[in-house]
């Protein structure tokens, strides 16, 4: 298994432009996530998914909208790139086995995005 | 929603001492509390985990405690080695939240 892949490993983007980062896992999880970290601080939740086509906000939204078609892939869209988002995203996926059962989350190895 | 608060922040120690990194969680429903340590420029990776109807978890040099009644968990690192340099996050979810909230981190450093 590859788990959890996450491109591109780095971005530079200029203020106002778009673009999507992609995630996928072969693991078979049913939820995955989108956090964001910036320099020197901890994990931000963006927006999670708890199967596909079931989407939800998360500490962090503005600025990103995320869509999951298919169990394997989350992607993260950010429409109109501001310098707020430099940041460090990491995507990520676990599995809940039924009710009552959380399991860890794997990570990507996260996107660099700058916007100048 | 969930609150996670870490302490410390930063946290220095000698090669052989103990380390231990405190977690208090705001949602009483919370019943799983896992641990990650994220090397520089790593992703995170869990290290420990442990449900609320356990009190502790040991895997050889690191332990994790759990008071649900004080809603705080701890993690235990004995005789601590350059390579347990990183930062620590703690984290709290509940059953099928699907999401958790995670602490802000603890960087630990042991100076050989």
């Amino acid at each position: 298994n590859a788990g959890v892949t996450q491109t591109p490993k780095f971005r530079i983007l200029k203020i106002g432009q778009s673009m999507t980062l992609q995630c996928a896992q072969d693991m078979n999880h049913n939820y995955m996530y989108w956090y964001r970290q910036d320099p020197g601080m901890g994990l931000k939740l963006i927006y999670y998914s708890v199967g596909a086509g079931i989407t939800d906000k998360g500490e962090v939204p503005n600025g990103y909208n995320v869509s999951r078609s298919t169990t394997e892939d989350f992607p993260l869209r950010l429409e109109l790139a501001a310098p707020s988002q430099t940041s460090v995203y990491f995507c990520a996926s676990s599995y809940s086995r039924g009710p009552g059962e959380n399991s860890p989350l794997h990570f990507g190895n996260g996107t660099r995005l700058t916007v100048t | 929603g969930e609150n996670v608060e870490q302490h410390p922040s930063t946290l220095s120690v000698q090669e052989g001492d103990s380390a231990v990194i405190k977690c208090t969680y705001s949602d009483s429903a919370s019943n799983y509390f896992p641990w990650y340590k994220q090397e520089l420029g790593k992703r995170p990776q869990l290290i420990i985990d442990i449900r609320s109807n356990v009190g502790e978890k040991k895997d050889q040099r690191i332990a994790v405690t759990l008071n649900k009644t004080a809603k705080h968990f701890s993690l235990h690192i004995t005789e601590t080695q350059p390579e347990d340099s990183a930062v620590y996050f703690c984290a709290a979810s509940r059953a099928n939240a699907g999401k958790s909230t995670f602490g802000d981190g603890t960087t630990l450093t042991v100076k050989p």
